[in-house]
């Protein structure tokens, strides 16, 4: 079946600018997550969500960032005020639940590149 | 707090060779943790994960939790497994990445 999309797969933007990320879950998936990885890291957690609601935000940098999954299935990850630091590619995961046991499943990501 | 090292950013032997890739990490707790591997042009995928003990493309990774280590072992590497790979810890349902390792496996 189909996986994780994301969209758009690159984004380049001015500073200053509002961008939104997209991430389309595996049907099905109650779990959702973004992670960030900036250049020759890892990837780092940014929220999880369980259903609609947002069971952990600690990972968003400021409250620049913001995410929503309004059905349970969507989920759009907000940036306001872009800044250069916020280059970065933006990893969705979703999994059948949350915990450690199930499997997250990515997505391709979204380079995003801020000038 | 949790951490994953990966103390190697890139690692190149030759196809036939042994290869192992380090993975450090310190968690209070009873730690579960996986290795996840990114070929050239793909997503991130999961590779093995370590209550699993199973051997996934002749990879295998013990878990010794008196040296806090997760190391990814395979006998004879071959090119296809030339990518980047990256140990994790999971805390619940969060992801803790280590920073990478690239392999390259030359012919």
């Amino acid at each position: 079946g189909a996986g994780v999309s994301q969209t758009p797969s690159n984004k380049v933007t001015e500073k200053g600018k509002y961008v939104e990320l997209r991430c389309d879950p595996i049907s099905g998936h109650t779990a959702l997550y973004w992670y960030r990885q900036s250049l020759g890291q890892g990837p780092e957690f940014l929220i999880y969500f369980q259903g609609t609601g947002a069971a952990d935000d600690s990972g968003l940098p400021n409250d620049r960032f913001f995410a929503v999954r309004p059905e349970g299935s969507v989920s759009t990850l907000k940036i306001q005020r872009t800044e250069r630091g916020d280059s970065a590619v933006y990893l969705c995961a979703s999994s059948v639940s949350g915990g450690a046991r199930y499997e997250q499943y990515f997505g391709p990501g979204t380079r995003l590149t801020v000038t | 707090a949790q951490r994953v090292t990966q103390p190697e950013k890139l690692l190149s032997v030759f196809k036939g060779a042994p290869v192992e890739l380090k993975c450090n990490y310190s968690y209070s707790g009873s730690p579960e943790l996986f290795w996840y591997v990114q070929y050239s042009r793909q997503r991130l995928q999961l590779l093995l994960r370590h209550i699993s003990r199973e051997s996934i493309k002749g990879f295998t990774a013990d878990l010794n939790k008196g040296e806090t280590s997760f190391h990814l072992k395979k006998p004879f590497a071959q090119e296809e497994d030339s990518a980047m790979y990256y140990c994790a810890l999971v805390n619940d349902y969060k992801l803790s990445f280590g920073a990478g390792t690239t392999v390259t496996v030359r012919a």
